[in-house]
């Protein structure tokens, strides 16, 4: 059974940093691409960041770019989002998802971790 | 990367049908044959609907379908069941390696 569980939300001033994790199980984490997606409170879905399978090729929305770095690591079946010069806008609930062996849709989710810039 | 275009709101009644459309540009939509469709109640995690236009992951019942055409694309539930009362997220690839999701629907069954 897939199973993506997240970690490391919580309280942050605006300027800080924060690492967030996502424990993945259930499949062969090294040959799929991963996602980060967020849902600010009361708000729609927004992608954040990809990275391959391999973990050599990431990619961000314009909105993060230069302040957050996703990252995997296939040894430990953990996916990573470090987020820096956190800003209120960047509050939400932050998803990890796993994309489908069989196209481009998030097959997966976790449930979640929440993620609140405030001073 | 501006959101994918979708109505606030649609609603019907039980076993009618109700289709939700997703606008976007010859960048995301219309350049791809990459949208995808997630259904989210209240206090859960998404799910996927549709992928790819229009295939259906393995348990997803074919009251639900996909379709695209041009920058538009379209997710229509048929048979429509009180369980369905959800938002849907579409969600393209887009040029550069990004994707962008729709601003989402409610749908209400009345």
């Amino acid at each position: 059974e897939v199973q993506l569980v997240e970690s490391g939300g919580g309280v942050v001033q605006p300027g800080g940093s924060l690492r967030l994790a996502c424990a993945a199980s259930g499949f062969t984490f090294d040959d799929y691409a991963m996602f980060w997606v967020r849902q600010a409170p009361g708000k729609g879905l927004d992608w954040v960041s990809l990275i391959g399978g391999d973990g050599r090729n990431t990619y961000y929305a314009d909105s993060v770019k230069g302040r957050f770095n996703i990252s995997k690591d296939n040894s430990r079946n953990f996916l990573y989002l470090q987020m820096n010069s956190l800003r209120t806008e960047d509050t939400a609930l932050y998803y990890c998802a796993k994309r489908s062996a069989s196209g481009t849709g998030l097959d997966f989710w976790g449930q979640g971790t929440l993620v609140t810039v405030s001073s | 990367q501006s959101a994918l275009a979708q109505p606030r709101s649609v609603s019907g009644s039980p076993g009618q049908s109700v289709t939700i459309s997703c606008t976007g540009t010859y960048s995301d939509v219309g350049g791809y044959n990459y949208v995808s469709w997630y259904q989210q109640h209240p206090g859960k995690a998404p799910r996927l609907m549709i992928y790819d236009v229009n295939k259906r992951p393995s348990g997803v019942p074919d009251r639900f379908s996909g379709s695209k055409s041009g920058n538009t694309a379209s997710l229509t539930i048929s048979g429509l069941q009180a369980d369905d009362e959800a938002d849907y997220y579409c969600c393209s690839y887009a040029d550069n390696f990004s994707y962008v999701f729709g601003t989402g629907t409610t749908v209400t069954v009345l």
